[in-house]
């Protein structure tokens, strides 16, 4: 079946320091791929996406690449800040009768001053 | 602003009771879908909608109703029959048409039910 499988957390980084969540994926075909990311008390918001193989997703400084070959979606980012301490999320879209979303367990990310 | 509103933030229910979650969506988006969010378990689907009448079971249903009598609103019934109900609900709206990629999920900010 179809999952996301992610780096379990937390992970602690000092602030300005290079971030990376790893992300796989098990699909059949060729699905997008989403970053989100929840804030304390909130829901989740879309941090990026990716919707076909080498393309490269970015926002607020953060990257992340479809990678076919290696079924991986890995978040990057050179230099957090203390406000992106939150938890990030990936998924990816299938269809059965309808769009659904399937997300992995989430990583939280907490960076120190 | 367009968005979605969920409704109570938090509930307390005694065991035996049902709930009625609230979820209402100003986006005019076709597709709308109730999540369970627990600690260390990501978020697990429950129900989903893509039309107005209609919707379909997620992984984890059992001990849950919906209903989508309205574009808008697509409201979650907590049943007695959910042997652990306490969680953090989340209900999401997304376009549910056109290809994959485009259909970016919308979050309320949660609902938090805990059984006493």
């Amino acid at each position: 079946g179809n999952s996301v499988t992610q780096m379990e957390g937390p992970v602690t980084l000092s602030e300005e320091a290079f971030l990376t969540i790893n992300c796989t994926y098990t699909a059949t075909g060729y699905p997008s791929l989403f970053w989100y990311v929840q804030y304390p008390g909130e829901g989740l918001q879309l941090l990026l996406k990716a919707t076909k193989a080498d393309d490269k997703g970015s926002n607020k400084g953060f990257e992340a690449t479809y990678r076919k070959e290696t079924t991986s979606f890995h978040l990057e980012k050179g230099s957090v800040q203390v406000s992106d301490s939150a938890v990030y999320f990936c998924a990816l879209i299938t269809y059965t009768g309808g769009f659904k979303t399937i997300f992995g367990a989430g990583t939280r990310l907490f960076v120190k001053a | 602003d367009g968005g979605i509103t969920q409704s109570p933030k938090y509930l307390f229910r005694k065991e035996g009771q049902n709930v009625t979650l609230s979820c209402e969506q100003n986006l005019n988006h076709d597709a709308m879908y109730w999540y369970r969010q627990d600690p260390g378990q990501g978020l697990r689907l429950i129900y989903y909608s893509q039309i107005v009448n209609d919707f379909q079971k997620g992984d984890i249903a059992e001990g849950y109703s919906v209903s989508r009598e309205k574009k808008e609103s697509f409201p979650l019934t907590v049943t007695s029959a959910q042997k652990n109900p306490t969680a953090f609900y989340l209900c999401a709206s997304g376009t549910g048409t056109g290809f994959s990629g485009a259909n970016v999920l919308t979050f309320g900010a949660g609902s938090r039910l805990t059984v006493l």
